[in-house]
């Protein structure tokens, strides 16, 4: 099976641009999560849906942040504007459902100059 | 405090040796322990998990868990080159289980 698509892998945009961030899960995986790491720190939760729905959004830094999924298949992360400390690695995951199903894409590198 | 401790590293062995990498969390609470490897520029792939206290062996691999201590252990025994990698230690908080704390990883360098 495909395993989780993340796109683009590498973004540089400038401080108060927007960057969108998409996420293609495994196919049927209701769960979709997205995490981040900035330099030097520990991968973060930022949220997670479960299909079209947010579950916990507990994660999201301020309301720059919009996630969003589409009728419950991929998932988009806007910044918008975006911030210096916004740069890091946003990774997404899905799973079927447990825990232990979670498979993480390759993540995108976001770097904001 | 942090929910989870894990030394960064970097560390550097060479191949053939066993390593051992570590976490210290701090809720007495937790149940559930997962290990995730990471190569560079991928993402986290879970390698093993533990329930409660006690030893969890797959192959190479045990992932070891002192609940008394809130430690937990991954040694690697016979390290080969292919294990170098960053290893995360990871937990689900109480009261959750969809979401995961990470440790911040451990760099591990196995030399030829």
């Amino acid at each position: 099976e495909a395993g989780v698509t993340q796109f683009p892998s590498h973004s540089v945009i400038e401080k108060g641009q927007t960057v969108t961030l998409r996420c293609d899960p495994i196919s049927g995986h209701d769960n979709l999560y997205w995490y981040r790491r900035v330099m030097g720190k520990e991968i973060k939760f930022l949220l997670h849906f479960v299909k079209e729905s947010k579950q916990d959004e507990s994660g999201m830094p301020n309301n720059r942040f919009l996630a969003e999924r589409t009728g419950g298949t991929y998932s988009t992360l806007k910044v918008q504007p975006a911030e210096l400390e916004d740069s890091g690695v946003y990774f997404c995951a899905s799973s079927s459902g447990t825990i232990y199903g979670y498979t993480f894409g390759s993540g995108t590198r976001l770097t904001v100059v | 405090q942090k929910e989870v401790e894990q030394d960064p590293g970097p560390l550097s062995v060479p191949e053939g040796a066993i390593v051992s990498l570590n976490c210290t969390y701090s809720n007495s609470a937790f149940q559930y322990f997962m290990w995730y490897r990471q190569y560079s520029r991928k993402g986290p792939e879970l390698l093993m998990y533990t329930y409660s206290s006690g030893n969890k062996e797959d192959g190479r691999f045990t992932a070891q868990v002192d609940k008394s201590s809130k430690y937990i252990s991954l040694f690697i025994r016979d390290s080969q080159p292919s294990d170098s990698a960053t290893y995360l230690c990871a937990i689900p908080p109480s009261g959750g289980y969809q979401k995961v704390t990470f440790g911040t990883g451990t760099k591990l360098q196995v030399i030829p």
